[in-house]
C-alpha cells in the first residue's frame, strides 16, 4: 500500500535555529513529491520535487528529494516565529486502474517556533 | 478575492440533521476535492470529482455525498450528522493543464462540530 511518513511529528525550536523536516514515501514510480505549509488556515502550496534530485529553493527553505532513500527533506534557515505552522507532505502516485493520481498525504510535522 | 471559498466558516449542528458544506472556485480548474482534516490523521479525502459529470469515492465516504452543480461548484453533504464527524473540512481544486505540478488550491476550511 502506498505510504507517506513525515517526521518528525512535531518540533519546537527558538528563532534563529536551522530545522530539518522528512518526508518518507513508499510509492512504486512516484511522479512528483510536494510540500505544503498550513498555518492557522488552509494548507498553502511550498515546492514540487521530481526524481531529478534539483534542490528548490525560496528563501530560507530548500527542500531536495533523495530518489535513492525515497525520501524528501525541507530545511528552514534562520527560523522566525512566523515559520510556526504544519509542514504538509503529498506525493503523487503513477497513473493506474482506481488512483486517478489522487495525492497521497502524509500527517504533517507541526513546527513552534519561539521567540 | 479568494480563488476557492467555502460557507460556512464555522457550524455547530446537532446529531441527525443535514448539513451541506459549499465550496465555489473562482480559478476554472475542472478538479475539486472534498477532504477533512482532524488531529493526528491529516488529511483524508472524502470525495473529488474532474469534471460536471464526474464524482468518485475518497477513502471516507460513508456519512457524505457531494454535488457537482457547476465546473466552479461542488458541494458536500452529510446527510444525518454524527459527532465524529466532528472536523475541519476542506475543497481543494486543481488544474490537470499545470504540467505535472499536480498543485491543489485550498479553501479557508470550514470547522463543523456535531454534537
Amino acid at each position: 500500500e502506498d505510504k507517506v511518513v513525515q517526521s518528525p511529528l512535531s518540533l519546537v525550536v527558538h528563532e534563529g535555529d536551522t530545522v530539518t523536516l522528512n518526508c518518507s514515501y513508499e510509492v512504486t514510480n512516484f511522479r512528483s513529491l510536494l510540500w505544503y505549509k498550513q498555518e492557522k488556515k488552509a494548507p498553502t502550496f511550498l515546492f514540487m520535487l521530481t526524481s531529478s534530485g534539483i534542490e528548490k529553493k525560496s528563501g530560507r527553505l530548500s527542500s531536495i528529494l533523495d530518489k535513492k532513500e525515497l525520501s524528501s527533506i525541507l530545511n528552514i534557515t534562520a527560523t522566525q516565529t512566523g515559520d510556526s505552522a504544519i509542514y504538509l507532505c503529498a506525493v503523487v502516485p503513477p497513473e493506474r486502474a482506481g488512483n486517478n493520481r489522487k495525492l497521497i498525504w502524509g500527517l504533517g510535522t507541526s513546527l513552534a517556533v519561539n521567540p | 478575492d479568494a480563488d476557492v471559498t467555502q460557507t460556512p466558516r464555522n457550524r455547530i449542528t446537532k446529531t441527525g440533521k443535514r448539513i451541506m458544506l459549499e465550496c465555489s472556485q473562482t480559478k476554472g480548474h475542472d478538479r475539486m476535492y472534498w477532504y477533512r482534516q482532524d488531529p493526528g490523521l491529516g488529511l483524508r479525502l472524502i470525495y473529488y470529482s474532474f469534471d460536471v459529470k464526474d464524482i468518485n469515492k475518497g477513502e471516507i465516504s460513508d456519512g457524505y455525498s457531494v454535488s457537482r452543480q457547476a465546473q466552479a461548484k461542488f458541494s458536500l453533504s452529510l446527510e444525518s450528522a454524527i459527532p465524529n464527524q466532528t472536523a475541519l473540512y476542506f475543497c481543494a481544486t486543481s488544474d490537470p493543464r499545470d504540467r505535472g505540478r499536480n498543485e491543489q488550491f485550498f479553501g479557508p476550511g470550514t470547522r463543523l462540530t456535531v454534537l
